[in-house]
């Protein structure tokens, strides 16, 4: 059990630019979560994956964002024209299917967009 | 909609004194409830949780929790503090069935004095 793995663990960026993450789940997870979380606040939900299709979808996921998991292992997260209010850590989970929920986190992407 | 409230930012306490961090959550139906703890630069990691069954719980690091449905509770004990516990603590829901998506609470910061 490697853990969940995410890439970069920092990006700095200038306003406008596109940027992408990415995220290795416990290998045999078969869902996946991305969360946002900001300065003194916790976690929140921004979509989920099963294998490889995108089940939900957060209101707080405008059309900026984007989310792939194209072969149901790794996926990515990419935010376009990026603005200073996208700053923040983006949280990678993943999980067994069923009804334990039991959710592993990774250590997270910090965004900075100056 | 689920949510938890956490309603203690900042909690002090001395080394080797007890411990309770305040947890109330709202969900129409019986639901998962987790404690999570980050250390700064770390991912979350899960202390506990609470599917069914015995609603006093035990978790890693000499945590428990107990379930107290008729208040919508889940606090977190532990009977002795140590230094290497200081962290942010965040309790979170999550939902039965479908993606199981995790709702957090805001966190509690632990300061713990030598």
């Amino acid at each position: 059990d490697t853990g969940v793995s995410q890439d970069p663990r920092h990006k700095i960026t200038k306003r406008g630019q596109n940027v992408t993450f990415r995220c290795d789940p416990i290998s045999e997870h078969n869902r996946l979560y991305w969360y946002r979380q900001t300065l003194g606040q916790g976690p929140e939900f921004l979509t989920y994956f099963q294998n490889e299709a995108q089940l939900e979808k957060s209101r707080l996921l405008s059309d900026r964002f984007s989310a792939e998991r194209p072969k149901g292992s790794f996926s990515t997260l990419e935010i376009q024209r990026t603005e200073q209010g996208d700053s923040a850590m983006y949280l990678c989970a993943s999980s067994l299917d069923g009804t334990s929920n039991k959710q592993y986190f990774g250590p997270g992407t910090r965004l900075t967009v100056t | 909609a689920q949510s938890v409230t956490q309603p203690d930012i900042h909690i002090t306490v001395s080394e080797g004194a007890s411990l309770e961090l305040r947890c109330n959550y709202s969900y129409g139906a019986t639901p998962y409830l987790f404690w999570y703890v980050q250390s700064p630069g770390q991912g979350l990691q899960l202390l506990l949780k609470y599917f069914s069954g015995d609603t006093l719980v035990q978790g890693i690091k000499g945590f428990e929790a107990e379930f107290k449905r008729s208040q919508s509770s889940f606090n977190l004990r532990k009977p002795s503090v140590h230094w290497s516990d200081a962290a942010e603590y965040f309790c979170a829901v999550g939902a039965r069935g479908g993606g199981n998506k995790l709702t957090f609470g805001t966190g509690t910061q632990l300061k713990v004095e030598l």
